[in-house]
Order: C-alpha cells, then structure tokens, then sequence
C-alpha cells in the first residue's frame, strides 16, 4: 500500500525567503513522485516529478525536489517566494506498474507575506 | 497545448436526483481517471478506465457510480442518486501511458447536492 504525508497544512514565508513544503511517502515499490500546485478556484498543475534517474528534479516557477530514498522523502524548495507561489501544493505517489491511480497528501497551503 | 476539459464547472443538484459530469481528455491519451476533493480534503482517486473498462477503483466508488467512454472522445461520470456527501469537486484526469504515469487534470466541477 502506498500513503503521503505532507506535514504542516499551512506555511507561511516572507517574499524572498526559502519554501520548503515537505511530503514524505510509504511505497512497497519504486514510487513515482509527483508535486502538483493548485491555486484558486482552479485545477491542478503538475509542478515537477520524479519517476527515475537523477533524484533532484528541477520543475516549473524555480521549484525542485529531491528523492531521498533513504529518508523516503521528496519536499519541495524554491529558494526565494513570490506572492505569486501563494497557492495550495499536494504530493503525490504513484505505483510503477499494475497500478497507476495517484494517492495525494492533504495538501500544503502556502502563504506568501510581503 | 491540449488540455483536459470538464463541463459543467458547477453542479447543483437536489438529494436523490442523478447527474452526469463530462470530461474530455486529451485526445492521444490512453487512461483516464475520476478524482475527488472534498472541501477542505485531500484528493481521492475514485476511479481509472483503460481500454472501454474500468482498470481499477477505490472503496469510494460504489454502485451509485459509472463511467463511460461514450463517442471516444467524452468521458463522463454518473453518480445515479446522489447524496449529501458526494458534494465535491471532480476532477478528471488523462494520461498517455500508464508508466511513466503523468496525469493531466481537468479545471474540475464543483457538485453541489442540495
């Protein structure tokens, strides 16, 4: 069975500061990861994955990931926010085969103040 | 850039009544999902379709529930006699492959049952 869990429902940065959202996952298989963002009213959008390969996974907006499959985790940075990142961000897992529904976290919801 | 479209993008509808939420996916897409966000709630996959049959589906997605793919470009979701707590915002989703897995999400419909 696969599960997220993404700590911390709300985060607050300052424009400029570091985000780091953090998403840790449980997976019998090789996972695949996903971030999605999803601002108001609106749908998702994929941010960044990582299925294999290279473990730090650049996205869209200057965001990145890194696989750590020791730590089973997968947070998500940007080294500087924008007011614009304000939004709501959910990690995903995936199986690798016989499977491919996605299983999400709760969700982050980032605050961005000026 | 395709994307994944879902009509209506509000639903009201009264206790018992059915409904029919319609998607349509990418069109060189092979899979093709049901997802659902609760207010306030994490997304919860409902339902995948491959190949005109339903490939896999959660606890959640009981009888009240059906998808068709009905033209081959049309995926819809039909919940029979809807309830109280199938208030929700659907999402659909389409992916070209099942590996390598990455879904692209609808804009949603907001269903409200009244």
């Amino acid at each position: 069975a696969q599960s997220v869990t993404q700590l911390g429902s709300h985060v607050s940065v300052s424009e400029g500061a570091l985000v780091l959202l953090r998403c840790n996952y449980s997976s019998s298989v090789p996972p695949y990861l996903f971030w999605y963002v999803q601002y108001p009213n609106q749908g998702l959008q994929l941010l960044l994955k990582y299925t294999t390969g290279a473990t730090l996974v650049k996205g869209i907006n200057g965001f990145e990931a890194e696989f750590k499959k020791s730590e089973t985790s997968f947070h998500l940075t940007k080294p500087s926010a924008h007011m614009s990142d304000a939004a709501e961000y959910f990690c995903a897992v995936s199986g690798t085969s016989g499977t491919y529904k996605y299983i999400f976290g709760t969700g982050t919801r980032l605050k961005v103040l000026a | 850039e395709p994307e994944v479209t879902q009509t209506p993008s509000h639903q009201v509808t009264q206790m018992g009544q059915e409904v029919i939420l319609r998607c349509v996916p990418i069109s060189n897409h092979l899979y093709f999902y049901w997802y659902r966000q609760i207010l306030g709630q994490k997304v919860e996959f409902l339902v995948s379709f491959y190949n005109n049959e339903i490939s896999e589906k959660s606890e959640i997605f009981d009888d009240q529930f059906s998808v068709e793919r009905p033209d081959g470009s049309n995926f819809t979701l039909k919940i029979r006699s809807t309830k109280l707590e199938d208030s929700a915002m659907y999402f659909c989703a389409s992916s070209r492959t099942g590996t390598y897995n990455e879904q692209f999400f609808g804009p949603g419909t907001r269903l409200t049952v009244l």
